[in-house]
This record gives C-alpha cells, structure tokens and sequence, in this order.
C-alpha cells in the first residue's frame, strides 16, 4: 500500500506570493490532517480534514487555509506569504477520527522557503 | 502557550544505555499520549501510546510511563540501539477534541 505522498518536496517563495501545497493519503483513508514544523515550536496543528470538511483548526492566521476533495486528497494554500512561514509543512492522514486519529501516517513534508 | 513541552533539546546515550526522554503537559483534560520518530528527510512515525488510565506501556525495548498527577511522561528506550538516533515527538490529545498537540521534539543521538 502507497505511503503518503506530497507535492512538491521542496519550495521556494518570495514574500507576499501564495502558495498552494499538495497531499494524498494513504487509499482508504479519509482524513487529512496538516502540520507546520519549525525548530523552536516543533510541529504546530493546522488543520484536519474529513470527508470533504474541516473539522478541526489550529491556531493560525486566515492566510492559511485548506481543502479536501472527495477523493481524500487535500491541498494547503498560504496567501500573502511571510518570512516567518518558512517551514516543514507535514501532512498526515488516518482512517477516520478520534479515538483512530492517533493512527497518524505521516508523508515526508514539504520544505517551504520564503525568502 | 506550550501546552507540551520536551524541555531536552537533544540528548546522548552510549550505545547498549537506557535512554531516558522526557515530556510535560499542562492541559489536564488530556487523556491520550503518544510517542513519534523521527528521521531526517521523513514525515514522523508513530512508535507507542498511553492512555491516561494506564501508567505503563510497554513494546519491546520501548517504554513509556505516565504520571497523571506530575503530568509528565517519558520514553525508555532499553537497550539504545544506533538505528534508534532520531528527533523524538511526544504528542498529547483530548479525545473528544480530537486534535494532536505535539512538542518540540527531542534529538536523539546514540555513540557506539
């Protein structure tokens, strides 16, 4: 069974660009949750998805925001980028929801650079 | 706020040693703890739970402890082994939140 994948694995941006970042979990599995890893605050949730809603957010500014397509795939969109978004951003998905959600299986990440 | 904190940033343990890391958790409405690994250029993996009824969960060379009423657990890992050289997660949720909250990791490094 395919692991999780995302696009691209590496970035780099200019302040103030967008940018639109790509996952897709592993097959049969329905819930999509994003992470934001830096090295002073470890890994920060941003969102969970499932079947096609977000149901869950962390504490993050609008500019990020995310969707979830019936296929399970997510995407991650950063507006009006800053230097500060410079990161790992991981993408995990599992089954279902909690008590399963612990069940996480992560992809490699995509390294953001904002320059 | 941190509401998990690994407050070791890194950590070095001769080969064969216990390895000893450590976590803390001020939101007492957790109830679910978990473990992660992770390797250079690769998305975290999960490595073992507890629940907050127990206090001890065992796999193998990998053990983690719970204190409920301290709100900190920790990782064991007997013997340390060098494959065993990684950035160490510990995650905590409510279950009815169902959202994880991590720390900030803890790089392991084994000597031979």
């Amino acid at each position: 069974k395919a692991g999780v994948t995302q696009t691209p694995r590496y970035l780099i941006k200019t302040r103030g660009q967008q940018v639109t970042l790509s996952c897709s979990p592993i097959s049969g599995h329905r819930s999509v949750s994003w992470y934001q890893q830096t090295p002073g605050q470890g890994l920060q949730f941003l969102f969970e998805y499932f079947s096609e809603t977000q149901r869950n957010k962390g504490n993050f500014p609008g500019r990020f925001s995310g969707r979830q397509f019936s296929n399970s795939r997510s995407e991650m969109n950063v507006s009006t980028l800053e230097l500060g978004d410079s990161a790992l951003y991981l993408c995990a998905s599992s089954l279902g929801l909690a008590p399963t959600t612990y069940e996480q299986y992560f992809g490699p990440g995509t390294r953001l650079t904002v320059t | 706020d941190q509401q998990v904190k690994q407050n070791s940033p890194s950590l070095s343990v001769q080969e064969g040693r216990i390895s000893i890391l450590n976590c803390d958790y001020t939101n007492s409405m957790f109830d679910y703890f978990l473990w992660y690994k992770k390797y250079p250029a690769e998305g975290p993996t999960f490595l073992i739970s507890i629940s907050s009824i127990k206090d001890k969960n065992e796999d193998g060379r990998f053990t983690v402890f719970l204190n409920k009423s301290a709100k900190h657990l920790s990782l064991h890992i007997v013997p340390s082994q060098p494959g065993d050289s990684a950035v160490y997660f510990c995650a905590a949720m409510n279950q009815g939140a169902q959202k994880l909250v991590f720390g900030q990791g803890t790089r392991l490094t084994i000597n031979p």
